[in-house]
């Protein structure tokens, strides 16, 4: 079974870092490109950082670039955010979520979401 | 980037009712549309993909379809279980991967 847990949110004050760890189990790590995401509280959803497999490609939305890094560590089969500079608007549910790979291919990119952890909370506020 | 737009934004059928829900692209996407189903305190979690898809254990209840700018996703016969938050996705052209805002099921 895919499991994907997120871990390392908390409360931070404005202009504070955290990082956030995803931990993957049930599947071949090593073989997926993976994302982040979040959802800031009574909103939708947002994509923040996709990272490709042997970090073949590393993609952020603007709202992030510059202040967020993803990476990941396939021989713990872990992916990781670390955010810095954070501010109130960053406040949300954190989500690491797989990606299938095109026709179910892995290492190819699909850009969508077939697994999803069930989120790390983050409030950033003085 | 492409814009997702959804609707309604919420509605409210009776259990039984067949129940759609629109998104359309700023763009064309081909079928590169994806939906989700978010559960209240829950993470989302795949319906469908590249329009007409079902994901693996979902019900057949659920189907999508469409192409170019519009989608819809149609649920045939509600259940009580299917009160959720819906959104679509496009994964055309990337990145930004984006949302739909969502269209919130309720009973009746």
């Amino acid at each position: 079974e895919v499991q994907l847990v997120e871990s390392g949110g908390g409360l931070v004050k404005p202009g504070g870092s955290l990082r956030l760890s995803c931990a993957a189990s049930g599947f071949r790590f090593s073989d997926f490109n993976m994302h982040w995401l979040r959802q800031a509280p009574g909103k939708g959803l947002e994509w923040l950082s996709s990272i490709g497999i042997s970090n073949t490609y590393i993609y952020y939305a603007d709202s992030v670039k510059g202040r967020f890094t993803v990476s990941r560590d396939d021989a713990k089969n872990s992916l990781y955010l670390q955010m810095n500079s954070l501010s109130a608007e960053d406040t949300a549910v954190y989500y690491c979520a797989r990606d299938p790979g095109f026709r179910g291919m892995p290492g190819t990119r699909a850009d969508y979401f077939d697994n999803w952890g069930q989120g790390t909370p983050v409030t950033v506020s003085s | 980037d492409i814009q997702m737009t959804q609707s309604p934004s919420s509605l409210s059928a009776s259990v039984g009712d067949r129940v759609t829900i629109t998104c359309r692209a700023s763009q064309s996407i081909d079928t590169f549309l994806n939906w989700y189903q978010q559960k209240p305190g829950k993470a989302p979690q795949l319906l469908i993909y590249t329009a007409s898809n079902l994901q693996t254990g979902v019900p057949s209840r659920f189907s999508g379809s469409g192409s170019g700018t519009d989608f819809t996703l149609t649920i045939t016969s509600l259940q009580p279980e299917d009160v959720a938050t819906y959104f679509c996705q496009q994964s055309s052209i990337t990145p930004p991967l984006t949302f739909g805002g969502g269209t919130k099921v309720a009973i009746k």
